[in-house]
């Protein structure tokens, strides 16, 4: 999975398959979470995004966890289709002094095969 | 609506060159952010405006000088261009300066710097 400051992990999936992205952050004072989409030759795109007093939350065919306890986040994707091959990255926003500041990851590569 | 808009596209500078990437947006929001993606290093923080008439630095400003030109337009400029500005720039920005907020990105400047 993809961890915020290190490699770009790729994932294969068939259409129609779930997809799980994985993001590890390490900054404990992190209260908000941020997933985004990017399809090649274009800006990051808004997927779902969740606060810390929260576990879960789901969107339209996605659902974002956070786990504390071990500072995970992961992006679930229902029934994966071909139009959803792109990077995702997770992004964070620690407060304190980098307040309204995010820090993004790296980015997973996923790529939906017909 | 058209969001976050960046101009030019494409640019290729020589070593020296100056220039100026465009950036302007019509949500009404507050705050406007500058990045540089390079591959495998996810998006970095040049330069923040949090609000109409302040600007900060980020995490890469060396090299670089921004402008906000009004609460629609926030300009980067590069005074010297050199080999290690050749990436792909995003302007984006959010509606406030707050740790819970999100950020809605342009489509990008790709500029190389021979």
């Amino acid at each position: 999975g993809e961890s915020v400051g290190l490699h770009l992990p790729t994932l294969s999936v068939q259409e129609g398959d779930n997809s799980i992205i994985n993001c590890a952050y390490s900054n404990s004072a992190s209260d908000y979470f941020i997933w985004y989409k990017q399809e090649s030759g274009k800006g990051p795109q808004f997927i779902i995004d969740i606060r810390s007093n929260m576990d879960k939350r789901q969107g339209q065919r996605v659902t974002v966890l956070l786990n504390k306890t071990v500072k995970h986040l992961s992006l679930q994707i229902a029934a994966t289709q071909p139009g959803d091959s792109a990077v995702y990255f997770c992004a964070e926003n620690a407060g304190g002094t980098s307040y309204g500041k995010l820090t993004f990851g790296q980015g997973t590569i996923l790529t939906v095969h017909p | 609506n058209a969001g976050v808009t960046q101009t030019p596209k494409f640019q290729v500078l020589k070593t020296g060159q100056s220039m100026t990437l465009q950036c302007a947006q019509d949500m009404n929001h507050n705050s406007m952010y500058w990045y540089r993606q390079d591959p495998g290093m996810g998006l970095r923080l040049i330069y923040y405006s949090a609000s109409e008439g302040t600007t900060d630095k980020g995490e890469v400003p060396n090299g670089y000088n921004v402008s906000r030109l009004n609460k629609r337009e926030f300009s980067l400029r590069l005074e010297s261009a050199a080999p290690s500005q050749t990436s792909v720039y995003f302007c984006a920005s959010s509606e406030a300066w707050t740790s819970k907020n999100i950020q809605y990105f342009g489509a990008g400047t790709r500029l190389s710097v021979l």
